[in-house]
């Protein structure tokens, strides 16, 4: 099974800041995807594929990273982004999450 | 609108079993694979199962292999997960899930399935 391990598991971040997160897998792959999810609701796709938008996902998401190392960066953290965030590889059943990161208000 | 609705979460013994369903609407379901994926209290996201766009292939976790089965009727535009066997480690909620790869597009707002004596 391919491992993702997450950074950090959490961050406070003030409106405004840039925040990046970190996503490393234990093997090379191609599929990687970001999860928003927020208490009590529906988790939400905002990256797919590493680099490429849902759609409606605001530009301030972006994703990048090749082969074993991949990142989230939000550029200009607003309130409704504090949420929990998780990468996800699906190269390769069972398809697998990392651990996740609370992005928290500072 | 695209829209998935999950039901058949409950309450239910050890060793017993449950079916879940996910009603969908909004797309034309033959065209994309489906996902069960579920968080446990205060756990991350799982994925537990996929099936494919005809329904010949499925996946599962290894944790539930064996004990869970994913299904689908494209006439109906419905998804299912057999549970049998379930275990206090099933708890959780339930969420369907489209997608036209692996990745999940659009989710449900789930449905909670509590193992419990």
């Amino acid at each position: 099974d391919i491992q993702m391990t997450q950074s950090p598991s959490s961050l406070s971040a003030s409106v405004g800041d840039r925040v990046t997160i970190t996503c490393r897998a234990s093997q090379i792959i191609r599929y990687l995807n970001w999860y928003q999810v927020k208490p009590g609701k529906a988790p939400n796709l905002l990256i797919y594929g590493a680099a490429n938008f849902q759609s409606g996902v605001p530009s301030r998401f972006s994703g990048s990273g090749s082969g074993t190392d991949f990142s989230l960066t939000i550029s200009s953290l607003q309130p409704e982004d504090f949420a929990t965030y998780y990468c996800q590889q699906s190269d390769s059943a069972p398809l697998t999450f990392g651990g996740g990161t609370k992005v928290e208000i500072k | 609108e695209v829209q998935l609705v999950e039901s058949g979460g409950d309450l239910v013994q050890p060793g017993g079993s449950l079916r879940l369903s996910c009603a969908v609407s909004g797309f034309t379901f033959s065209n994309y694979y489906m996902s069960w994926l579920r968080q446990a209290p205060g756990k991350g996201l799982e994925w537990v199962a996929n099936i494919a766009k005809d329904g010949s292939e499925k996946y599962y976790v290894d944790s539930v292999k064996g004990r869970f089965t994913i299904s689908r009727d494209n006439a109906d535009n419905s998804l299912y997960l057999q549970m049998n066997s379930l275990r206090a480690e099933d708890t959780a909620v339930y969420y369907c899930a489209r997608g036209a790869g692996w990745e999940s597009d659009h989710w449900g707002q789930g449905t909670l399935v509590t193992v419990s004596s």
